[in-house]
């Protein structure tokens, strides 16, 4: 399958965690990815997991499956200004091709 | 270590005209890709090359096209341009770490089509 689906946007204050959701749909073992993209920039890669893992923690950053559910979220711990951005979760699927979902806003409020 | 570039930063380009973006990957990645980011319809994947070969192609017309080179440069061609084709090009190379492919972007050629 080729959907890849999050919530749209998200507002926290300085200082909380925020955690963004994205569903998927591929059936089969592959990488899924998390990218942040800042204004008028490209997208830099955050960190993957493959979908046999449960988890997977990268400093600030931890990322969490639910295989049952197709279910992955990126959780950032003490979120600052600076993280403010568009986060896309993707899907790696044959040929390399990774299908990305539509992005979600996370405005951090000082 | 040089990111991923990509040359024009942006571009203006009239409806049925042809245009050319190019792209380097980071030094020592053999596989670049391309991908379309256009207002409301997200990120799309349009193209891989790994070698010099194209390995796999999105669902876009074949009015999109494209190479890459030796030294593994790519070029993205559009010809006959229409005005939906405006967007963000982002281009993006690969290494493999054991089984994953990490894509890396480049920081992508807006091109608007008037």
């Amino acid at each position: 399958g080729e959907d890849v689906e999050q919530s749209l946007f998200l507002s926290v204050r300085e200082g909380d965690s925020s955690v963004i959701n994205c569903t998927y749909t591929d059936s089969s073992s592959t990488y899924l990815y998390w990218y942040k993209q800042e204004p008028g920039a490209g997208l830099q890669l955050l960190t993957y997991i493959f979908s046999n893992m449960d988890m997977k923690q990268d400093q600030r950053l931890t990322v969490l499956l639910n295989k049952k559910d197709k279910h992955l979220s990126l959780r950032i711990a003490d979120t600052q200004t600076g993280d403010s951005a568009i986060y896309f979760c993707a899907e790696m699927e044959y040929g390399n091709k990774l299908v990305f979902g539509a992005g979600t806003i996370l405005r951090v409020k000082s | 270590e040089a990111g991923v570039t990509q040359s024009p930063t942006h571009l203006i380009k009239t409806r049925g005209q042809q245009v050319t973006l190019r792209c380097s990957p980071i030094s020592g990645h053999t596989s670049v890709y391309w991908y379309q980011q256009a207002l409301g319809l997200g990120l799309q994947f349009l193209l891989w090359y790994d070698e010099g070969e194209e390995r796999n192609r999105g669902n876009f017309p074949p009015r999109f096209s494209g190479r890459q080179f030796p030294n593994y440069s790519s070029e993205l061609n559009v010809n006959a341009l229409e005005l939906e084709d405006s967007a963000l090009y982002l281009c993006a190379s690969s290494t493999r770490t054991g089984a994953v492919i990490e894509q890396y972007f480049g920081p992508g050629t807006r091109l608007t089509v008037t």
